[in-house]
């Protein structure tokens, strides 16, 4: 069962360059997230969706856009990197109607130079 | 605002000892509470939730955790802990806003276990 899965696992970007970061899931969940994780910091919600072709600015959208075209992609885009995104990056999925817990990816580290 | 607390970035116990990690959360309605823990290089992963009911949930790998409404806290327990349980532990509620499900995670709490 793959459940979750986000490629890249590494990455390193130079100010101003661009890069989209995927999410793939193969349960059939509504419900996709972007989360950042920052040293003290915890997760912070970047953009949701709740199903395909919806998305939702989440606590620290700027910087970053996201497209559901397809229900079990969620693609996170950054269109001019900045050292401040230097960042873990975490998807997760969940299903709409029991929405008991969040399946997350193992995580993207990005650093920008 | 709603809100999640650790008051420990980190802690250190003893191979054996027992563990209680501190949550607060501050939410107006009845809160869905969630325990995470992360391992080295990898995703989230639940250890437990309380939703309604028994406030003594049970958890994955021995884990425990105690909802007390009186003072906004669902603390997290295990008896004897194992190598094994070094990992970073989150607390989150879930709240239902603008139509949808969010979750608000604490700032985590680091476990560090000594042989």
């Amino acid at each position: 069962n793959a459940g979750v899965t986000q490629t890249p696992k590494f990455r390193v970007l130079k100010t101003g360059q661009s890069m989209t970061l995927l999410c793939a899931q193969d349960m059939n969940h509504e419900y996709m997230y972007w989360y950042r994780q920052d040293p003290g910091m915890g997760l912070r919600l970047i953009h949701y969706s709740v199903g395909e072709g919806t998305t939702a600015k989440g606590e620290v959208p700027d910087g970053y856009n996201v497209s559901r075209l397809k229900k079990q992609n969620f693609l996170l885009g950054l269109e001019s990197a900045a050292p401040s995104q230097t960042s873990v990056y975490f998807c997760a999925s969940s299903q709409f109607l029991t929405n008991e817990k969040l399946f997350f990816g193992s995580g993207t580290q990005l650093s920008v130079l | 605002a709603q809100s999640v607390t650790q008051p420990d970035i980190h802690i250190t116990v003893s191979e054996g000892a027992s563990l209680e990690l501190r949550c607060n959360y501050s939410y107006g309605a009845t809160p869905y509470l969630f325990w995470y823990v992360q391992s080295p290089g990898q995703g989230l992963q639940l250890l437990l939730k309380y939703f309604s009911g028994d406030t003594l949930v049970q958890g994955i790998k021995g884990f425990e955790a105690e909802f007390k409404r009186s003072q906004s806290s669902f603390n997290l327990r295990k008896p004897s802990v194992h190598w094994s349980d070094a990992a970073e532990y989150f607390c989150a509620v879930r709240r239902f806003t603008s139509g949808t499900y969010k979750y608000i995670f604490g700032t985590g709490t680091r476990l560090k276990v000594l042989a």
